[in-house]
């Protein structure tokens, strides 16, 4: 089966730029889609097809994939941000795959 | 406004069965495929079925296949989880989602709010 692995938590300065990786075999030759999820709430679509943002989501967030990584940079990060990010790939053989998940702390 | 609403949740024994429900509204339901996502207390989002808009496709996880079943009434805009011999393991909150295919791929744009199943005796 598929496995996508991301860091359980990054922590970055209000401000800065945040990175979250999603790592997996191949993975650049997938098409990598990130959910943010805040506490108690459903997740929410935040970049599909590696980089390409959903209606409503702000230019700050953006999506690069190549290699064995994918990441999801987050500019000028603000508190708001402060949530768990999912990656999600669709395989062939193991369907719908997500990530196990990264807390992302805004100091 | 697009909206997915869960039901159906609840507290069951071991063995025991649920059915979840999730209505859409604000868009052609009939139209969409839809998955439900589970996440464990705790834990990250597991993918666990997925239905085509015409019901001529249906995936499941290998954690459900055989115990769990997906199915949609268009002309209700509901989607459907029948959970059979239900395990402690299930304990979660469900999540109804519009799933959209794209090239080589596809990701849930719409989730609901989600129903908490818990599995205990």
């Amino acid at each position: 089966s598929y496995v996508l692995t991301q860091p359980p938590s990054v922590s970055v300065a209000l401000g800065e730029a945040a990175r979250i990786t999603c790592g997996g075999y191949n993975i650049g030759s997938k098409n990598v889609h990130w959910y943010q999820q805040k506490p108690g709430q459903a997740p929410v679509l935040v970049m599909y097809s590696d980089n390409n943002r959903p209606s409503g989501i702000p230019e700050r967030f953006s999506g690069s994939n190549s290699g064995n990584t994918a990441t999801l940079t987050i500019n000028r990060v603000e508190a708001g941000d402060e949530a768990d990010f999912y990656c999600q790939v669709w395989d062939n053989d193991s369907d719908r795959v997500f990530g196990g998940g990264t807390k992302l702390t805004v100091l | 406004e697009v909206q997915l609403v869960e039901s159906g949740g609840g507290l069951v024994k071991p063995g025991g069965s649920l059915r979840l429900s999730c209505a859409g509204s604000g868009f052609a339901f009939s139209d969409f495929s839809m998955s439900w996502v589970r996440q464990a207390p705790g834990k990250g989002l597991e993918w666990v079925a997925f239905i085509s808009a015409s019901q001529y496709s249906i995936y499941y996880a290998d954690s459900v296949k055989g115990r769990f079943t997906i199915s949609r009434d268009n002309a209700k805009n509901s989607l459907y989880l029948q959970m059979n011999s239900l395990r402690v393991e299930d304990t979660a909150v469900y999540y109804c989602a519009r799933d959209i295919p794209a090239v080589l791929t596809y990701y849930m744009d719409v989730w609901g709010k989600g129903t908490t199943v818990t599995v205990s005796s």
